[in-house]
């Protein structure tokens, strides 16, 4: 089965650039997305159509996707961007989640 | 505006079912799909399944086949996921969200606020 693979952890500064990657197998052929999660909340989409915003996601949040990896950055870092995020796409009619990055803002 | 509205947080016991639904206002049920994801305690968003609220088509994560059943009442604007044979593992948070399947970039824009169910004897 399709499999998406991204780091546990990822550490940035307030203020920083952070990247969080989502590796898969072609993953360029596929459009893929991203969800926040806030402790206690449900995912948020910040990222779709590789590297689209919906609306009311801010500027800082961009996309790409590439070969076998799509990445999400954060440029100018806050510390309300402290979060579990998820990359998503679609293999064969069926939702595939990656393992989540947790972003700390320090 | 767009809502998901989920049913209220469920203690079930092993070999049990479970029936959550996903209150859905401000679209047209019927014009989109619903998914439906679960998330164990300090674990990972997992796939279960989604219909397709117009034609009633469903598809589901191999893991939990012959397990889940997705389906909607129209009239009533609502999605319902059902978990049988239910053991400890099955115990999380379980979110509807909403998704647009007449488009090729499809992704989740809308999510309900997620029912716990605990399964414990």
């Amino acid at each position: 089965s399709y499999e998406l693979t991204q780091p546990p952890s990822v550490s940035v500064s307030p203020g920083q650039t952070a990247s969080i990657t989502c590796s898969g197998d072609k993953l360029g052929n596929k459009y893929a997305c991203w969800y926040q999660q806030k402790p206690g909340q449900s995912p948020l989409l910040v990222i779709y159509q590789d590297t689209k915003r919906p609306s009311g996601i801010p500027e800082r949040f961009s996309g790409s996707n590439s070969g076998n990896t799509a990445t999400l950055t954060i440029s100018g870092t806050q510390a309300m961007d402290e979060a579990d995020y998820y990359c998503q796409a679609w293999d064969s009619s069926t939702v595939v989640f990656g393992g989540g990055t947790k972003l700390t803002v320090l | 505006q767009v809502q998901l509205v989920q049913s209220g947080a469920e203690v079930k016991k092993p070999g049990a079912s479970v029936k959550v639904s996903c209150k859905a206002s401000g679209y047209s049920l019927t014009r989109y799909a619903m998914q439906w994801v679960r998330q164990a305690p300090g674990q990972r968003l997992e796939w279960m399944g989604w219909i397709n609220a117009g034609n009633g088509n469903t598809k589901y994560s191999q893991k939990f086949q012959g397990r889940v059943t997705i389906t909607r009442d129209t009239s009533a604007s609502t999605a319902y996921m059902e978990l049988s044979s239910l053991r400890s593992e099955d115990t999380a948070v379980y979110y509807c969200a909403r998704d647009d399947p007449t488009t090729v970039t499809r992704h989740f824009d809308y999510w309900g606020q997620g029912t716990l169910v605990t399964v414990s004897s």
